[in-house]
């Protein structure tokens, strides 16, 4: 099983300032790698597919970086919406696994 | 526009079997396949099954494997999850996903508790 690991697990950021998460995988998974945003309460959404690839409606300001095993998600200045927990998730292998998570908090 | 609506969620004593249900509407069904993802309170996001939009494939968490069937109906634009011999460890809200190899749009979820 390809473990997912996110860097840092707690990320506190003023609003309009730029974050930086990451996902290391204990293998490479090619850019089979996705990131979704969940806010509390609801249901994640997919935010960046193929590594860098934004999905459907999703702000410009969001990017996807990496191949390997090696990501990083950037939002490149922090609006309200944004504060929430992040999850990287590689599809190269069954199972497909997630990281653990990056809670992004105001600062 | 694409929606996903779980159901059949509940408080289930151990040992005893649920089935969820997920209906989807706004795009074929039977071109798809179907994930489904749980969440522990509290906890991060674990993979549990995949059935092909075909039905013809299926893969699952080796936590559930042996225990949970994923299965589909596309005429009536459903995709099951049959959870049997159920713990404590599988109390959490149950996910259905769209499957584009990730998951592209996800229902709200359904909360099983497993509890005496």
């Amino acid at each position: 099983e390809i473990a997912m690991t996110q860097s840092p697990v707690t990320l506190s950021v003023s609003p309009g300032e730029r974050a930086t998460l990451s996902c290391r995988a204990s293998q490479s998974v090619s850019s089979n790698l996705a990131w979704y945003q969940q806010q509390p309460g609801q249901a994640p959404r997919l935010l960046i597919y193929g590594a860098s690839s934004r999905a459907t409606d999703i702000p410009a300001r969001f990017s996807g970086n990496g191949s390997g095993t090696e990501f990083t998600l950037t939002i490149s200045s922090l609006q309200s919406e944004d504060f929430a927990v992040y999850y990287c998730q590689q599809y190269n292998y069954w199972p497909r696994t997630f990281g653990q998570g990056t809670k992004v908090e105001i600062k | 526009q694409v929606q996903l609506v779980e159901s059949g969620g509940g408080v289930v004593q151990p040992g005893r079997s649920l089935r969820l249900s997920c209906v989807a509407s706004g795009f074929t069904l039977s071109s798809y396949g179907m994930h489904w993802v749980r969440q522990a309170p509290g906890k991060g996001l674990e993979w549990v099954a995949i059935i092909s939009y075909d039905g013809n494939y299926k893969n699952y968490a080796d936590s559930v494997m042996g225990r949970f069937t994923v299965s589909r109906d596309n005429s009536k634009n459903t995709v099951f999850l049959q959870m049997d011999s159920l713990r404590a460890e599988d109390t959490a809200f149950y996910y259905c996903a769209r499957s584009y190899r990730y998951c592209d749009y996800w229902g709200p979820g359904t909360l099983v508790t497993v509890s005496s």
